[in-house]
């Protein structure tokens, strides 16, 4: 594998589920992120943790739950989730701060 | 915070020239990146412009005026694989993992 991988890549899931995404990077990387995307709307920055902490919580709802063991993977835990919150989530990674950011392919969420 | 504004929409012909501006007002401004990102697929990495002036790379350059808070994509020689939505963001100045991204531009190539 290479760059940056999500699973699942589609999901579909009620609203009493619970579920977790998943981001792996290949790239060596210290920082990774979480990102939101809907339909026309920014991307939207969640979390980012670098060297395994949180170094960015953006004022998400605490339905979303990250977690980043190391700094090759990161999750995004879901739980009581509400229909607004289908998306497109984004998993990224970067060295440090300052430098491009590389993006997985993204999970498309579906909330019924 | 930040505000950031690029076109929705644009459409150009096969081989033309295509500008997508950006603009911003942020509290604190750190460099401005530009991606590319085909329909269902990963945002990918363009284009980086902290200081004024003009960056070329092939067929893509990238412009910033920090005193305007203004930046623009060209897009050259267009081919039909250029037709994607194209990402302006914006780092901000207290946090360098902060990106703040515009809604995007969705390029059309049309033969």
């Amino acid at each position: 594998e290479t760059g940056v991988t999500q699973t699942p890549r589609h999901l579909v899931m009620g609203m009493t589920n619970k579920k977790s995404l998943k981001c792996e990077q290949h790239l060596g990387h210290n920082a990774m992120y979480w990102y939101k995307q809907s339909a026309k709307k920014p991307l939207e920055l969640m979390f980012v943790y670098s060297l395994e902490e949180r170094v960015e919580n953006n004022s998400v709802p605490s339905r979303f739950s990250p977690e980043c063991p190391n700094s090759s993977h990161l999750f995004l835990h879901l739980h009581t989730l509400q229909p607004e919150d289908s998306a497109l989530y984004l998993c990224a990674s970067s060295q440090d701060g300052g430098t491009e950011q590389f993006f997985g392919p993204g999970t498309r969420l579906t909330v019924l | 915070g930040q505000n950031i504004d690029q076109p929705t929409e644009m459409t150009a012909t096969e081989g033309a020239i295509v500008q997508i501006n950006c603009t911003y007002q942020t509290s604190g401004f750190n460099g401005l990146f530009w991606y590319q990102q085909h329909a269902g697929e990963a945002p990918t990495f363009l284009s980086y412009n902290v200081l004024d002036g003009l960056e070329e790379k092939g067929r893509f350059s990238s412009f910033l005026s920090r005193s305007k808070g203004y930046s623009y994509l060209l897009l050259k020689e267009l081919q039909m694989k250029d037709s994607a939505s194209y990402l302006c963001a914006v780092r901000d100045l207290r946090n360098d993992y902060k990106l703040s991204f515009g809604a995007g531009t969705t390029v059309t190539v049309r033969a």
